[in-house]
């Protein structure tokens, strides 16, 4: 059974770089064919996709956030990371590492999720 | 938000039949991309419940339903129970956007 676990500071201060990193387990990050995938919640909204990361280094930001994103892939640790730069208080929410499955032509589910990291943007 | 709309919130009594939409638009449902459903209960991660549009990954019952037409997506819910009351999505892709989104979620309350 493949498990997810974000890990990260929870506290992090404006205009800074937000660095949280997937530990995955249960399975090969390496294996292909998965997603590696962030995506965030704001309290008490909706979900919002920031982008993914294939086993190859391929990487997909939404649109949104791609000035301020990069997720990279550790394949020696099985994990993966994000970090958002300049971060303000509209950065703060619940942070989940997901793993992404493709069903076909832009299409993507996501069917593992770690339990997901509350991360405050606060001075 | 949302490019996706959900109504903010449903209601039903145990064993009723609720239905949740999801309205899109010719940029993303109404362009024939895939539509999947999560649930999430409070304070943990989502799940999901329907993906491409009708499929019931193992392990959910057969009371949740979805489909598709036009610029729309619908889950139903039949023979409601206590343990539904949790929160939906819907999640497509947009080409405008050119990246997934997902709705704004829909909070069901069993009366």
């Amino acid at each position: 059974q493949v498990q997810l676990q974000e890990s990260g500071p929870g506290l992090v201060k404006p205009s800074q770089t937000l660095s949280l990193t997937c530990t995955v387990s249960g399975g090969s990050i390496n294996s292909g064919g998965y997603y590696w995938t962030w995506i965030r919640q704001h309290p008490g909204k909706g979900l919002e996709w920031i982008g993914f990361i294939y086993y190859n280094g391929n990487t997909y930001y939404s649109p949104s956030l791609k000035s301020r994103v990069t997720i990279s892939v550790d394949t020696s640790k099985n994990q993966f990371s994000l970090k958002l730069s300049s971060v303000t208080a509209a950065d703060t929410a619940v942070y989940y590492c997901a793993r992404g499955l493709r069903l076909g032509e832009l299409s993507w589910v996501w069917n593992y999720w770690g339990q997901g990291t509350l991360v405050t943007v606060s001075s | 938000q949302s490019v996706l709309t959900q109504p903010p919130s449903v209601s039903g009594a145990p064993g009723q039949r609720v239905t949740i939409s999801c309205t899109g638009s010719s940029s993303n449902i109404g362009a024939g991309y895939d539509v999947h459903w999560y649930q999430q209960f409070l304070g943990t991660a989502p799940k999901v419940l329907i993906y491409v549009n009708i499929n019931r990954p193992s392990g959910v019952p057969d009371r949740f339903s979805g489909s598709k037409s036009g610029t729309s997506a619908s889950l139903a819910i039949t023979g409601l129970q206590a343990e539904d009351e949790a929160d939906y999505y819907c999640q497509s892709y947009d080409s405008s956007l050119s990246g997934s989104v997902f709705g704004g979620g829909t909070k069901l309350t069993v009366l």
